[in-house]
């Protein structure tokens, strides 16, 4: 079963520094993994996405993300925290090849940006 | 830009009570999800749609949720009779073609 783990619940970060948010995941086949990003009272909007291309992949707002089979992790990584990046943080796996759609969500990391 | 629509934002209601949720999702997208978000936790897929027909279900409580996308298009969730445990945001998505979904707003239930 396809399953994924965010290591923290709550990371906090001054403005102007980088933001490290954790993920593991489990899978039986090769994964498709994305992080998916929910501001208060909005959608779920996709920060980016892998799908065994490159392992360093680029999102939207100057998130990336790099897929390390042998560490079975994901983590997202930003250079300099902005206020705006305050929201909850999604690591999704795909539960199924690539095309079947069943997102499995880990619990959600809460990033807080103080000025 | 194109965008999920979801119905009502919000809803409150009492036990025992018939709610329903309404979701438009992006025009010419076949696929089409509802989760259901506990507070404080991931989305969990309840119900998934392609085009008129029902693909997964597995984590739908059959005795109360139901939901149906009659002419493929736009949906409905139903809750009947609703529980205290049902509070939580409802989220629908839709998708064409690979796993990219895009989300609506979503609909909080509150039931007291």
């Amino acid at each position: 079963a396809q399953s994924v783990t965010q290591l923290d619940s709550h990371v906090s970060v001054s403005e102007g520094t980088p933001v490290l948010l954790r993920c593991n995941y489990s899978s039986s086949y090769s994964p498709s993994l994305f992080w998916y990003v929910q501001h208060p009272n909005k959608g779920l909007q996709l920060l980016l996405k892998y799908t065994s291309a490159a392992t360093l992949v680029k999102g939207i707002n100057g998130f990336e993300a790099e897929f390390k089979k042998s560490e079975t992790s994901f983590h997202l990584t930003k250079p300099s925290a902005h206020m705006s990046d305050a929201a909850e943080y999604f690591c999704v796996v795909t539960s199924g090849g690539y095309n079947t759609g069943k997102l499995i969500f880990g619990q959600g990391t809460t990033l807080q940006v103080k000025p | 830009e194109a965008e999920v629509a979801q119905s009502p934002r919000y809803k409150i209601t009492e036990k025992s009570q018939a709610v329903a949720f309404w979701c438009d999702p992006i025009s010419g997208h076949a696929t089409l999800y509802w989760y259901r978000q506990i507070l404080g936790q991931g989305p969990e897929l309840l119900v998934q749609f392609q085009d008129e027909s029902v693909v997964d279900d597995s984590q739908l409580p059959k005795d109360r949720f139901s939901a149906e996308r009659l002419k493929g298009v736009d949906s409905t969730l139903k809750i009947q009779p609703a529980e205290l445990g049902d509070s939580a945001m409802y989220l629908c998505a839709s998708s064409n073609l690979g796993n990219e979904q895009f989300f609506g707003p979503g609909t909080r239930l509150t039931v007291l």
